[in-house]
């Protein structure tokens, strides 16, 4: 069983849409990171969340993470198709990071 | 964030051949970097930690044997696929974590394409 939760999977979108991309997890983690990747790069730290209740904001991306730091979602506003890629989190545990499936993001024009 | 390079980007080697990748951490020094691997349209799955000047620990189900690891200075990790099979192609990645921000963070470098024929 994954330790990291993460929904949806797969999400195929309209320029200008809304979307919200959720990770969970049974777990406590000390901090939580989202990552975005493009096909055959590796990944690009987007944000960290440390404290429980943080909300982060990048632009049109809005990160929040739970109170109990066993959740965070991962919220884009308007989305582009400059958005397009594959989005990961991964939280930390022990000397770890811990990745959830990932969601790969298509945005259409 | 810090800057990791991986070389080569991509590679292509006959089945029971070795091939070596490299690490490294151009603007920091990195104790502990980790490398992982990842199948089309997943996640990454990491093999094993690597930390300088020790042996690397490794995940559950990575062969030691066969996945060698060296990270003889702060800055340069090595992979060693020994004995490559078609079933060892894979996107490899790796990463460094460190860099002073106070939380745990990860920077990856951009992998590397591993095609056994």
């Amino acid at each position: 069983t994954q330790l990291l939760e993460q929904s949806p999977q797969f999400l195929s979108i309209q320029e200008g849409e809304n979307l919200t991309v959720y990770c969970n997890s049974s777990s406590v983690f000390s901090s939580l990171q989202w990552y975005r990747q493009e096909p055959g790069e590796g990944p690009v730290l987007l944000v960290t969340v440390v404290t429980g209740g943080e909300v982060k904001k990048l632009k049109r991306l809005t990160f929040q993470f739970g109170d109990a730091r066993k959740d965070s979602s991962l919220h884009i506003t308007a989305a582009q198709p400059g958005d397009t890629g594959l989005y990961l989190c991964a939280g930390e545990y022990g000397n770890k990071l811990v990745f959830g499936a990932g969601t790969i993001l298509r945005v259409k024009s | 964030g810090a800057v990791v390079s991986q070389h080569p980007s991509w590679v292509i080697c006959k089945s029971g051949t070795s091939v070596k990748i490299e690490c490294r951490s151009l603007d920091f020094q990195a104790t502990t970097m980790f490398w992982y691997r990842q199948f089309p349209k997943q996640s990454l799955m990491l093999m094993a930690t690597s930390n300088e000047g020790s042996k690397a620990t490794y995940e559950q189900g990575v062969e030691k044997d066969k996945f060698l690891i060296n990270h003889a200075s702060l800055t340069l990790s090595t992979l060693t696929v020994t004995s490559a099979h078609p079933e060892d192609s894979s996107f490899y990645i790796c990463s460094s974590s460190g860099g002073g921000t106070g939380a745990y963070e990860q920077y990856f470098g951009p992998g590397t394409r591993l095609t056994v024929t």
